[in-house]
């Protein structure tokens, strides 16, 4: 069964970059059937896609968030990674992977990792 | 395309019957999806194609509705369904999701 697991800090400086991989296990990476996303949800409120790609690298990103975002693969490591720059405690969140079917639902989720931005 | 969910939080007894709402900005002729999610935990995929349910979800959720206008509902509520459930379209990007309905069992 398809696996997603995040990995990355828990805890960034106001202005600075944010790096986070997800590792994909029992499914390959490289699959024809799937996009991998970053979803985010901030404590208590709702979910926000921030972007997917396909395992060729092309990219597809949310507009409100597209100028500080970057998402790449390396297919090699079944890994696909975020990074979100200038963050905020705005950015404050539990930040998902996930896994999408070209329909557009995601039926995989990793367990989130808790990002907190703060001095 | 701006997804409104309703109610915003809900309590029912078990057994009781449970219909919840969302709302698309515009139509997206059945793209839809519901999650459920347990405090703690990731988003579960209920259902996807507006009817759909998804390998080894309770059949006890079912989802239907057409053009803007989307219904989940529960037929019979369980202890376990205690959770957050969230609409998601699947039309266009950007993918949105409703902000999300409490169910709390009484």
């Amino acid at each position: 069964q398809l696996q997603l697991q995040e990995s990355g800090p828990g805890l960034v400086k106001p202005s600075e970059t944010l790096s986070l991989t997800c590792t994909v296990s029992g499914y390959s990476i490289t699959s024809y059937s799937y996009y991998w996303a970053w979803i985010r949800q901030p404590p208590g409120k709702g979910l926000e896609w921030i972007g997917n790609i396909y395992y060729s690298g092309s990219t597809y990103y949310n507009p409100s968030l597209e100028s500080r975002v970057s998402i790449s693969v390396d297919t090699s490591k079944s890994q696909f990674s975020l990074t979100m720059t200038s963050m905020t405690a705005a950015d404050t969140a539990v930040y998902y992977c996930a896994s999408r079917l070209s329909s557009g639902w995601f039926d995989y989720w990793g367990q989130g990792t808790l990002v907190t931005v703060s001095s | 395309i701006q997804m409104t969910q309703s109610p915003s939080s809900l309590s029912a007894s078990a057994g009781d019957r449970v219909t919840i709402t969302c709302r698309a900005s515009q139509d997206i002729t059945n793209s839809l999806a519901w999650y459920q999610q347990i405090p703690g935990k990731a988003p579960k995929l209920l259902l996807y194609a507006a009817s759909r349910l998804e390998s080894g979800v309770p059949s006890r959720f079912s989802g239907s509705g057409s053009g803007t206008d989307y219904t989940l509902t529960v037929s019979s509520l369980q202890p376990e369904d205690s959770a957050t459930y969230y609409c998601q379209q699947c039309y266009s990007t950007p993918w949105t999701f409703g902000q999300g309905t409490k169910v709390e069992i009484k």
